[in-house]
């Protein structure tokens, strides 16, 4: 059950377009179109913002998007706002019935 | 509006026990998977186990599995977690999250987590 892969930080100005990539395994991400993003801000609880690769939840913002290539799927912000300034995890149903978090991802609005 | 509360964390020693509990509210509980998600001061989010609708079926991370005990009670609209042998790497806060009810999967619903620390 080893954590997906996700870069530390990312950032970008406001109005500009960044991409936060999560690379898993043929096990995980490779295996299925069961991938999720959270966005949490500090000291709340996380918050879905895509499901199933590239689905958003009913109120998130069309600015949030998702998608997957073989084993690596991406989170796409359009239109950098200051609220976008958090963490964001990636997340994927396993071959073995379980479920594995990526590391995380500090995105800073400069 | 559905809402999630988690209760129960708390101080305790390692090798001590606790029992977490997560309420659910403005949802049919007994339609839904649950789980729970750990994430440990300044660090990441863990998977730590989930359940299905009917509660017989239980999924463990490899870092619980044989600790820690899932369980629901569908008429309480409650989900529990049982915890055993804790060690220091247990602390954590934990959420309880729901999953959707049909097609895809994801956590779409989350409590606003309770605190466990694990500490002599």
């Amino acid at each position: 059950q080893s954590a997906l892969t996700q870069p530390a930080s990312v950032s970008g100005s406001p109005g500009q377009s960044i991409t936060i990539s999560c690379t898993g395994t043929s096990s995980d991400v490779g295996d299925y179109d069961f991938v999720s993003w959270y966005q949490q801000h500090p000291g709340k609880a996380p918050k879905l913002i895509i499901y199933d690769v590239s689905d958003r939840p009913s109120g998130v913002s069309h600015r949030f998007s998702g998608s997957k290539s073989g084993n690596t799927a991406s989170l796409i912000i359009s239109g950098l706002q200051a609220e976008d300034e958090a963490d964001y995890y990636c997340s994927s149903y396993t071959r073995s019935s379980t479920w594995v978090f990526g590391g995380g991802t500090k995105v800073t609005v400069l | 509006e559905v809402q999630l509360v988690e209760s129960g964390g708390g101080l305790v020693q390692p090798g001590g026990s606790l029992r977490l509990s997560c309420v659910g509210s403005g949802l049919t509980f007994r339609d839904y998977a649950m789980g729970w998600v750990r994430q440990a001061p300044g660090k990441g989010l863990e998977w730590v186990s989930a359940i299905n609708a009917g509660g017989g079926s239980t999924y463990y991370a490899d870092s619980v599995r044989g600790r820690f005990t899932i369980s629901r009670d569908n008429s309480k609209n409650t989900m529990y977690l049982q915890m055993y042998s804790l060690r220091a790497e247990d602390t954590a806060v934990y959420y309880c999250a729901k999953r959707p009810g049909s097609g895809g999967d994801a956590f779409d619903v989350w409590g606003q987590g309770t605190m466990v620390t694990v500490s002599s």
